[in-house]
């Protein structure tokens, strides 16, 4: 069974900082993995979608990266803003399903 | 650009009584999915549809329907709300078979007094 980690489960920044989120999982098999951003009271928003052939995605100030022999992945955020603050959630997509972690509570203060 | 829409965002039941959450998507995905989230939890599959005319269990399916009525719509049905089932229930949507990009809804805030 496919299991997700994402830590730290909370982390506060100040304005401008570069940041690293980390999400683990325990079985390679995967299909793709996809990081979302979840606003409170909200649902979730898609951010970046790395296939299992690929290393790294990129969008904006965004860089997700994957490497399936280690189980691990990366969300970077640069020059970080505090409309940056949400929970950040990373989903494992075997066959038809996926798997998701319990998520990071980012919290960047002006 | 609607995406995927759900319905109602919010409902209080009590125990016993039955309803049922409609989820519509307007983006002609094939994979549709119903997770619920919980504190502490996280997001968990009830069910899911790979595709029209077929239903699969999920994680957590006890106490739940769920209906691919066609390719748009995806309903999940409480028949007799439990106290257990309070929770944030989310629909979303996939394209590309198993691999696309994966879409959610609002989401669905249910207490069962």
């Amino acid at each position: 069974k496919q299991e997700v980690t994402q830590i730290p489960a909370a982390l506060s920044v100040p304005e401008g900082e570069n940041l690293v989120l980390n999400c683990s999982f325990t079985d390679s098999a995967i299909y793709n993995l996809q990081w979302f951003r979840q606003d409170p009271g909200k649902g979730l928003t898609s951010l970046l979608l790395i296939q299992s052939s690929q290393r790294e995605q990129t969008s904006g100030r965004l860089n997700a990266s994957l490497d399936k022999s280690s189980g691990r992945s990366t969300l970077y955020i640069a020059a970080s803003q505090p409309g940056d603050s949400a929970t950040y959630l990373c989903a494992l997509g075997s066959n038809y399903k996926l798997t998701f972690g319990k998520g990071t509570l980012l919290t960047v203060n002006p | 650009n609607a995406g995927v829409t759900q319905t109602p965002k919010f409902q209080v039941l009590k125990t016993g009584q039955s309803m049922t959450l409609q989820c519509a998507q307007d983006m002609n995905h094939n994979s549709m999915y119903w997770y619920r989230q919980d504190p502490g939890m996280g997001l968990r599959l009830i069910y899911y549809s790979a595709s029209e005319g077929t239903t699969d269990k999920g994680e957590v399916p006890n106490g739940y329907n769920v209906s691919r009525l066609n390719k748009r719509e995806f309903s999940l049905r409480l028949e007799s709300a439990a106290p257990s089932q309070t929770s944030v229930y989310f629909c979303a949507s996939r394209g590309q078979g198993n691999t696309g990009e994966l879409f959610f809804g609002e989401g669905s805030r249910l207490t069962v007094l």
